[in-house]
């Protein structure tokens, strides 16, 4: 089956700069992406979420990109503060299935 | 409150023992989901229901099993025939099939 992948496993930035973690999918069909965050031990939190008619969308202090000629997804992290230390996960949704498919997931540092 | 729950946190089986993992919602959401994950790996599906007394495979069910009686509960069990549970467990509700998915804070299962 197809498969949501991310670029990078680990990506470390500084406490106040901006984060960005990519995310690569191979489903064409995909109408619905969600971009959750994961503390160690914990179930996944949902941060954001994009359907494939939008490019954009923000939240507070973050921003989701969908390109979808490319097929990229990218979550960016504004003013990156030390609680948002975890693994965040994409999903994505083909518009025929009634399930998510998840990436393997980036584990962000936040170095003080 | 409302959200999701999930007992116990830590769960201990002995090889050859059938175990059930608890989830209860009172989001009066439709849809329930299992999923698995591994250490340093994304969540791998393993049934799903979207509606009380139906439900369906997903990606790994082989090995467990699960039934939905109750809209707000949806118990698994990991049978003596999972070759491999040691793992830590995931529940999620949704409103329906097409929305985001909202997870409990997990089972961790470890097999002696």
């Amino acid at each position: 089956g197809e498969s949501v992948g991310l670029h990078l496993p680990t990506l470390s930035v500084q406490e106040g700069d901006n984060s960005i973690i990519n995310c690569a999918y191979s489903n064409s069909a995909s109408d619905y992406f969600i971009w959750y965050k994961q503390e160690s031990g914990k179930g996944p939190q949902f941060i954001i979420d994009i359907r494939s008619n939008m490019d954009k969308r923000q939240g507070q202090r973050v921003t989701v990109l969908l390109n979808k000629t490319v097929k990229h997804l990218s979550l960016q992290i504004a003013a990156t503060q030390p609680g948002d230390s975890a693994v965040y996960f994409c999903a994505e949704r083909p518009g025929s299935a009634r399930q998510l498919t998840f990436g393997s997931g980036t584990q962000l540092t936040v170095l003080p | 409150d409302g959200g999701i729950t999930q007992s116990p946190k830590y769960l201990f089986r002995k090889e050859g023992q059938n175990v059930t993992l608890s989830c209860e919602q009172n989001l009066n959401h439709d849809a329930m989901y299992w999923y698995r994950q591994d250490p340093g790996q994304g969540l791998r599906l393993i049934y799903y229901s979207q509606i009380v007394n139906d439900f369906q495979k997903g990606d790994i069910a082989e090995g467990y099993s699960v039934s939905r009686e109750k809209k707000e509960s949806f118990p698994l069990t990991v049978t003596s025939a999972q070759k491999n549970p040691t793992a830590f467990y995931l529940c999620a509700s949704s409103p329906g099939s097409y929305n985001e998915q909202f997870f409990g804070p997990g089972t961790r299962l470890t097999v002696l």
